[in-house]
Parts: structure tokens; C-alpha cells; sequence
């Protein structure tokens, strides 16, 4: 399977705790991006990276959240002190060094703070 | 915050039948994008359309752009029970790289 995959597909924690997800681009791909999706809602940008480095953060990522990109391969999203409203469907997707290109999406990492 | 706003924002239709979904967006584009959402699963490439075109066509998909008004429509032909999903609409700005999304539209086939 040569698409974006993510880890874990769900995530249930309690308030506090810290979670993390990985996200493995398709290989040839420099760009990564993270979105969040709530119910009912679009996806909304979190943070992009261009091989390993880390272009743009959304307002949306507070401190609790950090974003890496080593070596420009896989990335990881890790929060911490997990909240409520932290509750969400978080997904990863790649694309070609290309601006206007399409993005390809993984099925999503479904998080679930209690 | 969003860039598009898409209308309806749910659609129940019978097998066969015709399914259109309207996108408005804010600013200048580079291009607009449609995507496929199955419930609980990540999304799915449909269709781009450049912003120096107006009509775009790909299998039962057909695609306009209308930059006078800031807005697309996506039409479904001939539906099947599998076109049920959610359907958005996304933006790439004049000047940027990332896509921004709409609500979606939920669409229901009937069988």
C-alpha cells in the first residue's frame, strides 16, 4: 500500500494526558500537512511542512500542541495535557512539491478525550 | 476559519437522479478542488479546476467555476447508492499553499 497511513485510527485518553500520532506521507511527497476535522465541520489547517521543515502553524495549534517532521519522512503530532474540546478526527495528507497540487489524505487518527 | 461555504448543506436524493452542491469562497483563488468524504474515513481527491476555467468533466462529475462570483457548483450524474458521502469544496488563495475547506455537503442516495 503505497498511501498516507496514520497511527493509531483511534485514540481514547484521558483529560491530561499526552497522546501523539504518526503520519507516514506517500514516499515521493515533500509537502505534509495536518488538518483537524470536527463533526460536521471541514477539515481546518493545523501545520505544514516542506520536507523537514515546519513553513506555517495555524492559531488553532496552542503550545500544548507540537508538530515534527524529522528528515522529511514520516511526522508526528503530539498533544499534550489533553482537553475536551481537543476531541477530533486529526488527518494527515501529502502532496508533491507543487503548489496547486491535490492532496492525499489518510484515513485520520479519531482522538477521544474523556 | 473557512474559506467556503457550501449549499446545501444536506441532500437526500433517489437512485439516478441528479445531485448538485454549490461552493462560494471569499478570496482570489489559484485554484478549487472537490473531495469525497465516506463517513468515518479520511478524504478523497475528486476533481480540480484551474481559476482560468470554467467547465471540467471527469466520468458522472461535471465541475464549473464561476470567479465573477466567488463560486462552484459540483454536479452528480446518474447517482448511486456509493456517491452517499460527504462532499467539500477547498481552496487554494492567490499567494498561498494550503487548502482551506468548506462545511460540506452531506448527500444521501436512496436506493
Amino acid at each position: 500500500d503505497t498511501g498516507v497511513s496514520q497511527d493509531p485510527r483511534h485514540k481514547i485518553t484521558k483529560r491530561g494526558q499526552n497522546v501523539t500520532f504518526r503520519c507516514d506521507p506517500i514516499s515521493e511527497h515533500n509537502r505534509l500537512y495536518w488538518y483537524r476535522q470536527t463533526l460536521g465541520q471541514g477539515p481546518e489547517f493545523l501545520t505544514y511542512f516542506q520536507n523537514e521543515a515546519q513553513l506555517e502553524k495555524s492559531r488553532l495549534l496552542s503550545d500544548r500542541f507540537s508538530a515534527e517532521r524529522p528528515k522529511g519522512s514520516f511526522s508526528t503530532l503530539e498533544i499534550q495535557r489533553t482537553e475536551q474540546g481537543d476531541s477530533a478526527m486529526y488527518l494527515c495528507a501529502s502532496s508533491r512539491d507543487r503548489v496547486t497540487g491535490e492532496l492525499f489524505f489518510g484515513e485520520g487518527s479519531r482522538l477521544t478525550v474523556l | 476559519s473557512q474559506q467556503g461555504e457550501e449549499d446545501p448543506q444536506a441532500l437526500s436524493i433517489q437512485e439516478g437522479e441528479n445531485a448538485t452542491m454549490n461552493c462560494s469562497y471569499k478570496t482570489s483563488i489559484n485554484n478549487l478542488q472537490w473531495y469525497r468524504q465516506n463517513s468515518g474515513r479520511g478524504l478523497v481527491h475528486l476533481i480540480l479546476i484551474r481559476s482560468n476555467e470554467r467547465e471540467k468533466h471527469s466520468g458522472r462529475l461535471r465541475v464549473t467555476l464561476d470567479t465573477s462570483k466567488k463560486s462552484s457548483s459540483l454536479l452528480i450524474t446518474a447517482s448511486r447508492a456509493a456517491d452517499t458521502a460527504s462532499y467539500f469544496c477547498a481552496t487554494v488563495p492567490v499567494n498561498d499553499y494550503k487548502l482551506s475547506f468548506g462545511a460540506g455537503t452531506t448527500v444521501t442516495v436512496r436506493a
